[in-house]
């Protein structure tokens, strides 16, 4: 089955301590993403990467980082999570089309909070 | 500024009632405009891709058009388990094929 895997689907961790939220893709797909889910602030992009080693900043990348050594994999790092970073994340995969971006294959879903 | 608005915001409807969502973009060089549905606590799913002004999709119960301007998911008489919340985005393509989503519209059936 063609899906996005991520890992795990809920934390609860304390500030500070480093995290790192696994995605996984069996698609072949070039493109994958990050994103954010805030009530009342929509679905927002964390990072992104268009290829393997090619990686780049979305519209709220403060607090994470990110690494595209493999195709399939894409995890999202925070390495010192504060409260203001919980929040219900979500890892995305495309094929990478520049006429038209395909569709967009999300994840289920990380729920974190920051204590 | 890239922007898409979506309305309204929550829709309750009983269950045969039809109804419309609309969804209403600005963007530089539209390259087509996507719908997806997101039950609570779950991944958005994907629906329909439109590309040009005219363009319509149709998948059960829903119908979705496309315009210059806007974009609308039509709801043929809706049934409980269509209640989600309903999300439009556009990808920006000088932005590394970056999505920007609407707020969304969450849809309530009653049966």
């Amino acid at each position: 089955e063609a899906q996005v895997t991520q890992n795990p689907r809920y934390l609860i961790t304390v500030t500070g301590k480093k995290l790192t939220v696994t995605c996984s893709q069996n698609m072949n797909h070039e493109y994958m993403s990050w994103y954010r889910q805030d009530p009342g602030l929509g679905l927002r992009q964390i990072y992104y990467s268009m290829n393997v080693e090619v990686t780049d900043k979305g519209d709220v990348p403060e607090g994470y980082k990110v690494s595209r050594k493999e195709k399939r994999n894409f995890p999202l790092i925070l390495e010192s999570p504060s409260p203001n970073q919980t929040s219900l994340y979500f890892c995305a995969s495309s094929r990478y089309d520049r006429g038209t971006g395909g569709g967009y294959t999300f994840g289920s879903g990380t729920r974190l909070t920051v204590v | 500024e890239d922007q898409v608005t979506q309305s309204p915001e929550a829709l309750r409807l009983q269950e045969g009632e039809s109804s419309s969502l609309n969804c209403s973009y600005t963007v530089s060089g539209l390259r087509g405009l996507f719908w997806y549905r997101q039950d609570p606590g779950k991944g958005p799913e994907f629906l329909f891709t439109l590309y040009s002004a005219g363009e319509e999709k149709e998948k059960e119960r829903l119908k979705a058009t496309l315009t210059k301007k806007e974009s609308f998911l039509h709801i043929t008489a809706p049934k409980p388990e269509d209640s989600a919340t309903y999300l439009c985005a556009v990808p920006i393509y000088n932005q590394g094929g970056k999505l920007i989503f609407g707020q969304g519209t969450e849809l309530s059936v009653k049966p």
